[in-house]
């Protein structure tokens, strides 16, 4: 069964870091490129980042720019989020969401993760 | 950036009732438009990409239509199960998302 999990969420104080990790079951992550995607409670879905599927190439929301910093362990077939200098608006579940693609990117999201919860707190 | 824009926020209907929500991007985006239906406490689930293209599993009564700038996700016949918020996504931009609830 194709599927993600999510795991590092959990409550922060302002300032701090988190480190996120997303696990595939049923595919190889290397093989596609991955995102991460939020939502804050209560409200709509933003995208954060992407690694295309080669790692070859990382791309940022401008409100995470600069603080996060998308990655993939191949060794561990793992997908990351380092979040530092967190802020309360970083509040929110975060997804991580697998691209279709094996080649560039497609620019949409076929398979999501269930969440973790991310509360930053000032 | 692009900018998505769906109508309604929300809607509220029937069980068998045809039910259209739009979205529209402030340029043109050829047919680089998905879609995906989210239901409380739950991942949203992709429902349609480029456009009209139906995700495998997704019953056929959801479809897509447009090009450009100007969309539409469609469902034939509202069942008990369509109840949940749409978004469109274009890149790296998602609608606000559109409210379908229970008359």
């Amino acid at each position: 069964q194709v599927q993600l999990v999510e795991s590092g969420g959990g409550v922060v104080r302002a300032g701090r870091a988190l480190r996120l990790s997303c696990a595939p079951s049923g595919f190889t992550l290397s093989n596609y490129a991955m995102h991460w995607v939020r939502q804050a409670p209560g409200k709509g879905l933003e995208w954060v980042a992407v690694i295309s599927h080669a790692g070859s190439g990382e791309y940022y929301a401008d409100s995470v720019k600069g603080r996060f910093s998308i990655s993939r362990d191949s060794s561990k077939n793992t997908l990351n989020l380092q979040m530092n200098s967190l802020r309360p608006e970083d509040t929110a579940i975060y997804y991580c969401a697998r691209d279709p693609s094996v080649a560039g990117l497609r620019w949409y999201f076929d398979i999501w993760g269930r969440g973790t919860l991310v509360t930053v707190s000032s | 950036d692009i900018q998505m824009t769906q109508s309604p926020s929300s809607l509220t209907a029937s069980v068998g009732d045809r039910v259209t929500i739009t979205c529209r991007a402030s340029q043109r985006v050829s047919t680089y438009l998905n879609w995906y239906q989210q239901k409380p406490g739950k991942a949203p689930q992709l429902l349609i990409y480029a456009a009209f293209s139906l995700q495998s599993g997704v019953p056929s009564r959801f479809s897509g239509s447009g090009s450009g700038t100007d969309f539409s996700l469609t469902i034939s016949s509202l069942q008990p199960e369509d109840f949940a918020t749409y978004y469109c996504q274009q890149g790296r931009t998602f609608g606000q998302g559109t409210k379908v609830e229970i008359k």
